[in-house]
């Protein structure tokens, strides 16, 4: 069973400070998704990486993939009480289509 | 373009009762996948279908839960007499391709959060 660990697990952060995000797993994936859901919502799709060292950017976020295709990470710049939420990685390893989920890590920006 | 779909949002069921949720993926979306997710937990997979077809069910509890995606309407999830412990909220989430394909994305729904009493 392929786990992906996520840390912090809980983050409660002033406005514009930076954070990061981590999820790591002993699995290598094909691909690694972020994704942000809301209390009472489903999670919704940030990005998708699948190069090992890929980083993207959306605004203030950016996404890396680690080189072995292990781990990934999302910074936030600057955050704003919007990016208040549960931040998700998850995964697929190529050889099962589904997504592995990672333990998520709760974030809250205050003013 | 309409997201994926989940009907109903709320459910209330008293233990021993079936439940029903329900789930239209996107349009053009043919592979369906859904989740569980306690309170204060992340999703694990239950059930991954295709048109007419279970494609993995490893997930599924192996008693009273079944899900069905016909040729024609919504992929149906069925939890027969339900328990407190079925209490979760149930996501929905569909892809034009299976995901083990580059670059195919999963979009969720916005789910149907089940409360046995």
């Amino acid at each position: 069973t392929q786990l992906l660990e996520q840390s912090p697990q809980f983050l409660s952060i002033q406005e514009g400070e930076n954070l990061t995000v981590y999820c790591n797993s002993s699995s290598v994936f094909s691909s690694l998704q972020w994704y942000r859901q809301e209390p009472g919502e489903g999670p919704v799709l940030l990005v998708t990486v699948v190069t090992g060292g890929e980083v993207k950017k959306l605004k203030r976020l950016t996404f890396q993939f680690g080189d072995a295709r292990k781990d990934s990470s999302l910074h936030i710049t600057a955050a704003q009480p919007g990016d208040t939420g549960l931040y998700l990685c998850a995964g697929n390893t190529g050889t099962a289509s589904k997504l592995t989920f990672g333990t998520g890590t709760r974030l809250q920006v205050t003013l | 373009n309409a997201g994926v779909m989940q009907n109903p949002r709320h459910l209330v069921r008293r233990r021993g009762q079936e439940a029903r949720l329900r789930c239209s993926p996107m349009k053009g979306h043919s592979h369906v996948y859904w989740y569980r997710q306690l309170p204060e937990e992340g999703l694990k997979f239950m059930v991954y279908l295709q048109k007419e077809n279970i494609i993995d069910e490893s997930g599924m509890p192996k008693e009273r839960f079944s899900a069905e995606f016909p040729k024609e309407g919504p992929s149906i999830l069925r939890i027969q007499q339900v328990v407190r412990g079925d209490s979760a909220a149930y996501f929905c989430a569909s892809s034009p391709g299976p995901l083990g394909l580059t670059n195919t994305e999963a979009f969720f729904g916005q789910g149907t959060r089940l409360t046995v009493v």
